[in-house]
């Protein structure tokens, strides 16, 4: 039971270039949320998805960022064209249903550095 | 908002004291749920406590829940450095997910 597997723990980019984040939740768990902290701050709300679909965005900005969940493989969280401002810790949680009843699972982040 | 908003926003005692947070939400839950989070990793689940349930323990943790003034507290008891984190409540509610406030930053000083 590896627990939710985050990859890269540390990614740095130039302004411009695309970031991808990945995760892989918990084995049973098929609902995956993504959340960006800044330094000092809490956990934002980014987005949330199932297999195969994306049921709440309402916190991922609208331009540059994008979020998949497909059939098969890992979550990808995917920032086009970053910014210096996009740079932040990105965690990945996973739960085996559909509310927050039985908690989440966290990943350990990406920690994205943008130069 | 859905969130659980934590006090204090800061909290720094001595190694051995006890330290204790509060959390207040605004509608009926099923249960709240606390997490912690040392620096720079992410949250990790320590205790959640169902709406019909006043208190409950798991070793130096001591977690109570009052519905009436939708409001818990969580309780460090003999705290140590290793202490030192953010912890964060969660309100869960059917049907919908967790959302995390600011948190409470608590510093135990050795």
């Amino acid at each position: 039971n590896a627990g939710v597997m985050q990859n890269p723990r540390h990614l740095v980019r130039r302004r411009g270039q695309e970031a991808r984040l990945r995760c892989s939740p918990m084995k049973g768990h098929s609902h995956v949320y993504w959340y960006r902290q800044l330094p000092e701050e809490g956990l934002k709300f980014m987005v949330y998805l199932q297999k195969e679909n994306i049921i709440d965005e309402s916190g991922m900005p609208k331009e540059r960022f994008s979020a998949e969940f497909p059939k098969e493989g890992p979550s990808i969280l995917r920032i086009q064209q970053v910014v210096r401002g996009d740079s932040a810790a990105y965690f990945c949680a996973s739960s085996p249903t559909a509310d927050g009843l039985y908690g989440y699972t966290f990943g350990s982040g990406t920690r994205l550095t943008v130069v | 908002s859905q969130q659980g908003e934590e006090d204090p926003q800061a909290l720094s005692i001595q190694e051995g004291e006890n330290a204790t947070m509060n959390c207040s939400y605004k509608t009926s839950i099923n249960n709240l749920q606390w997490y912690r989070q040392n620096s720079g990793r992410g949250l990790v689940h320590l205790i959640l406590i169902r709406s019909n349930e006043r208190e409950k323990h798991s070793g130096r943790l001591r977690v109570t829940l009052d519905t009436s003034k939708k409001s818990s507290s969580l309780l460090i008891t003999a705290s140590r450095a290793a202490d030192t984190a953010s912890y964060f409540c969660a309100p869960a509610y059917t049907g919908s997910r967790l959302t995390f406030g600011e948190g409470t930053q608590l510093t135990v000083n050795p």
